[in-house]
């Protein structure tokens, strides 16, 4: 059963460009959402996080949107660089599951030169 | 330096044999989790464990087993019984508690079988 749903599965902007992903949950006992990236051969780091209480979180080029009533999160990345090029994936964490997340299909985000 | 290891880096395994992913933390982390990554599906949860001696399966545990018997090790074991194993496999581990939610990634392990 897929809880968070991921979309694009993959993404090619042009750089300066602005990248935005997107996420829907089904759950509402959800309540921490963190976008991870991973380079190729790497496992995930932390990228930026939110949770509900708040519709918007902006760390540098980093903003996530997130929208409680239609229970979705996006992912924006503005001014796009080569260097962001990587696999992204949003997470939803059950306030009940302790540190467990569920994890989206992720996106594959190509940022050309 | 504070981090988690996997190893080795590349597995090659014959079918039908069992074979163990090794995953270390020195973060001094209460949980420890390991996933398996395919292609256009995420991340699937295979087991987690949230203290020393005690572990759950998550949602695709069929044909895998774990142990925890240090905090600092969680290693899982790819038995014959899993259908189709090949995948990249990743470790991580996070604090404990409603505020503590980072998972923290090691490197991965990339199984095939032969």
């Amino acid at each position: 059963q897929q809880q968070v749903k991921q979309s694009p599965q993959s993404l090619i902007v042009q750089k300066g460009g602005i990248s935005i992903i997107n996420c829907a949950y089904e759950n509402t006992a959800f309540d921490y959402f963190p976008w991870y990236q991973q380079f190729p051969g790497k496992g995930p780091a932390l990228l930026i996080a939110i949770r509900p209480d708040v519709s918007e979180k902006k760390e540098g080029r980093f903003t996530i949107s997130f929208n409680k009533s239609a229970k979705q999160f996006s992912l924006h990345i503005m001014d796009s660089q080569p260097g962001d090029s990587a696999t992204y994936f949003c997470a939803a964490r059950r306030e009940t599951s302790g540190s467990r997340l569920t994890f989206g299909e992720g996106t594959q985000l190509t940022v050309n030169p | 330096d504070g981090g988690i290891t996997q190893s080795p880096k590349y597995l090659f395994r014959k079918e039908g044999q069992n074979v163990t992913l090794s995953c270390e933390q020195n973060l001094n982390h209460d949980a420890m989790y390991w996933y398996r990554q395919d292609p256009g599906q995420g991340l699937r949860l295979i087991y987690y464990s949230q203290i020393v001696n005690d572990f759950q399966k998550g949602d695709i545990a069929e044909g895998y087993s774990v142990s925890r018997e240090k905090k600092e090790s969680f290693p899982l074991t790819v038995t014959s019984a899993q259908k189709n194993p090949t995948a990249f496999y990743l470790c991580a581990s996070s604090k404990q508690g409603p505020t503590h939610n980072e998972q923290f990634f090691g490197p991965g392990t990339r199984l095939t079988v032969l």
